[in-house]
């Protein structure tokens, strides 16, 4: 079946650790999209790619990293420079236009 | 700034009511509304788009519908049943900014009791 597989499910960071999360699309799609997600703030986006080997930062880049180097694959990694990455994050994709955005099943990140 | 404000934040119901969850945007320059139900845990799954130029859509027991001049959406869920209870998001893609992004409301938790 296609979809967005989103690796760990849970992860733990020790301080001044950097730690990745990984996202992969099957679906063919150009545009893909990470999420973080606090109770009671909604989504917010960190980063976007439309194309590989391009992206740009949303709303909260600050402390986060990507890369988009196959379209396939969209991961995001979570420096020693954000202090407060307690949070669940998700992926998304579309494939273009006005289309609904589809969502991995999401990684919770915790400090140890 | 462009704003997507859900109301109310939680709602309660007996099973089987007929129930109405709002949305309003602070810009009527969109391209699409997106409707998401996210369960406990998961990702967000798509339930309804409306297109700029449309004013409902209807997919079973759910009907969405999209008034721009307003900046209001009302997603309409009939004969509610306890598989519905779970968190509704809002999501609108204005126009004028990057084609892809999507603004998100903080969501409305819906409990449906048996």
């Amino acid at each position: 079946d296609g979809g967005i597989t989103q690796s760990p499910k849970y992860l733990f960071r020790k301080e001044g650790q950097n730690v990745t999360l990984s996202c992969e699309q099957n679906l063919n799609h150009d545009a893909m999209y990470w999420y973080r997600q606090d109770p009671g703030q909604g989504l917010r986006l960190i980063y976007y790619s439309q194309i590989v080997n391009d992206f740009q930062k949303g709303d909260i880049a600050e402390g986060y990293s990507v890369s988009r180097e196959k379209k396939e694959s969209f991961p995001l990694t979570v420096t020693s420079a954000q202090k407060n990455p307690t949070a669940f994050y998700l992926c998304a994709s579309v494939p273009g236009g006005n289309q609904p955005q589809h969502f991995g099943d999401g990684t919770r990140l915790s400090i140890l | 700034k462009q704003e997507v404000t859900q109301i109310p934040a939680a709602l309660s119901v007996p099973e089987g009511e007929n129930l109405v969850l709002n949305c309003s945007f602070t810009d009527s320059a969109i391209y699409n509304l997106q409707w998401f139900r996210q369960d406990p845990g998961k990702g967000l799954t798509s339930l309804l788009l409306i297109q700029s130029s449309q004013r409902e859509q209807t997919s079973g027991r759910l009907n969405a519908s999209l008034d721009k001049s307003s900046g209001r959406s009302t997603l309409y869920i009939a004969a509610s049943q306890p598989g519905d209870s779970a968190t509704y998001l809002c999501a609108v893609l204005f126009s004028g900014g990057s084609n892809y992004k999507l603004t998100f409301g903080k969501g409305t938790l819906l409990t449906v009791n048996p």
